[in-house]
C-alpha cells in the first residue's frame, strides 16, 4: 500500500516565526488533504490539493504529485497553530501520515 | 450547521460491554466512512460504505460492524468491547469514492471510547 511520511515529526517555534512541513508519499495518488488537528481533538480541513498550490490566509500548500510530495507552509504563527498536522493521500483510500506535532510558544 | 456530527462524544464503558456510535452527515454526500486514531495519534480506516453499500472493509475484528440505514446515517456497533478497543472513533464523509468524482472528506468531531 501506500506509504506516507511526515517532517518533521515534532516542531516548537516561537511565535510569529514561519515554518514548513514536508510529506513524502510513495506511490501515484489521486488527491492529497492537509488537516489540523486541534489540542481538542478536532480534525480541521486545511487543504485539498492534489496537485499545485493554494493559500488561505497564513498557510499555503504545494503539491507535486510527478516527485510525490507536498509542502505546507505557516508563516507569523500563532499559539492558536498548535496541534498535530497530517497529511493524507489517497490510492484507492485515504492513507494518513504519521503527523507533525507543532507546538507555537508565545 | 454541524455538518458530519457524531454521538456520543465520549463513552466510558466496562470490558464485554456491547455500545454504538451513530454518525450523520448533512452534507448531502453518499460516502461514509469510520477512522480509529489511537494513543499514538494514528489515524487508520475502518470501513466506508457508499450508498448504504459496504466498499471498505480493513482488517477489523469482526466484533466491529457498521450500519448504514441511509446515505446519511453510518453507525457503528461493538460487541464484546476489550482493552484495546480504547481510541478515538472518527466518521467521515465524501461525494463519491470512484476516482473519476473523488472529493475531499470531512471529519465528525470524534468519540473518545474507554474501555475499562
Amino acid at each position: 500500500g501506500i506509504q506516507v511520511e511526515q517532517s518533521p515529526p515534532d516542531l516548537i517555534l516561537q511565535e510569529g516565526a514561519n515554518s514548513t512541513l514536508r510529506c513524502n508519499f510513495s506511490d501515484s495518488v489521486n488527491n492529497l488533504q492537509w488537516f489540523h488537528q486541534n489540542p481538542w481533538g478536532q480534525l480541521i480541513n486545511l487543504f485539498y490539493i492534489p496537485s499545485g498550490t493554494k493559500q488561505n490566509g497564513r498557510l499555503s500548500a504545494t503539491t507535486v504529485a510527478t516527485e510525490r510530495y507536498s509542502l505546507l507552509y505557516i508563516s507569523s504563527s500563532q499559539t492558536t497553530d498548535s496541534g498535530v498536522y497530517f497529511c493524507a493521500v489517497r490510492g484507492n483510500k485515504l492513507v494518513f501520515g504519521a503527523g507533525t506535532i507543532l507546538r507555537v510558544k508565545s | 450547521d454541524t455538518a458530519v456530527s457524531q454521538t456520543p462524544k465520549y463513552l466510558v464503558t466496562q470490558m464485554g460491554n456491547d455500545k454504538s456510535i451513530k454518525c450523520e452527515q448533512n452534507l448531502g454526500h453518499d460516502t461514509m466512512y469510520w477512522y480509529k486514531q489511537d494513543s499514538k495519534k494514528f489515524l487508520k480506516i475502518m470501513f466506508s460504505y457508499n450508498n448504504k453499500e459496504l466498499i471498505i472493509n480493513e482488517t477489523v475484528p469482526n466484533r466491529f460492524s457498521p450500519k448504514s440505514p441511509d446515505k446519511a446515517h453510518l453507525n457503528l456497533h461493538i460487541n464484546s468491547l476489550e482493552l484495546g478497543d480504547s481510541a478515538v472513533y472518527f466518521c467521515a464523509s465524501s461525494q463519491g469514492i470512484r476516482t473519476a468524482n473523488y472529493n475531499e472528506q470531512f471529519f465528525g468531531p470524534g468519540t473518545r471510547l474507554t474501555v475499562l
